[in-house]
């Protein structure tokens, strides 16, 4: 069981940026994902969820608006798309399984996160 | 919602035991048995050590344990050892599909 995730982004402020999380090892469909971000020296902030199954998703309010979560079944792969970024949203972003199927109660399975800088 | 509440750092010595507690609000911590637990090492992605408040992941040691009294949940260590040096954060539901991270503890093994 492994999340993959693209790699490091570097973006001027105001773009958008693009994440990729390839899942393999288990049903694709049958866990939720999580997407997960921290910053340099900082904790971390959970952003969002989506159901790969059915597609549906819920996102942090702090980031309504401005988060997109999707996923392609044929390739077993979750994106999250940021837009208007700023300084303030570099930070490595991570990809996380929920632990159940079709539940969530811990996250137990994490891709190896994706560094998006941010430049002014 | 305001991140969850744990303390900076603790620190103890090789075989002493340690508590980080995690307060949150009647909301989150209070209202669910969804809390967890994760470590964290330097540059390495985070690992699930306790789920439902006190249910240890496979594989961690039996020294980790979690509980919960009110709305402030506890990650207890016993035995120290230096491996266990890491940050540790822990999450909890929010309701309607949302979830929430303490600030993280940075455990030191003198």
């Amino acid at each position: 069981v492994q999340l993959v995730q693209s790699g490091a982004e570097v973006k001027k402020s105001g773009a958008s940026v693009k994440v990729s999380c390839k899942a393999s090892g288990y049903s694709f469909t049958s866990y939720y994902i999580h997407w997960v971000r921290q910053a340099p020296g900082q904790g971390l902030e959970w952003m969002g969820i989506i159901n790969p199954g059915a597609g549906g998703t819920t996102y942090a309010q702090k980031f309504q608006g401005r988060i997109t979560m999707t996923r392609d079944t044929s390739t077993s792969t979750v994106f999250m798309e940021l837009s208007s970024l700023t300084s303030e949203d570099t930070a490595v972003y991570s990809c996380a399984r929920g632990r159940v199927e079709m539940g969530d109660d811990a996250f137990d399975v994490w891709g190896q996160g994706t560094m998006v800088t941010v430049s002014p | 919602q305001s991140a969850l509440t744990q303390p900076a750092s603790v620190s103890g010595s090789p075989g002493q035991s340690i508590t980080i507690s995690c307060t949150g609000t009647s909301s989150d911590v209070g209202s669910y048995n969804l809390v967890s637990w994760y470590q964290q090492h330097p540059g390495k992605a985070p690992k699930l050590m306790i789920y439902e408040v006190s249910k240890r992941s496979s594989g961690v040691s039996n020294r980790f344990s979690g509980s919960k009294s009110g709305n402030t949940a506890s990650l207890t260590i016993s035995g120290l050892q230096a491996e266990d040096e890491a940050d540790y954060y822990c999450c909890s539901y929010a309701g309607s599909s949302n979830w929430l991270f303490g600030g993280g503890t940075k455990l030191t093994v003198l």
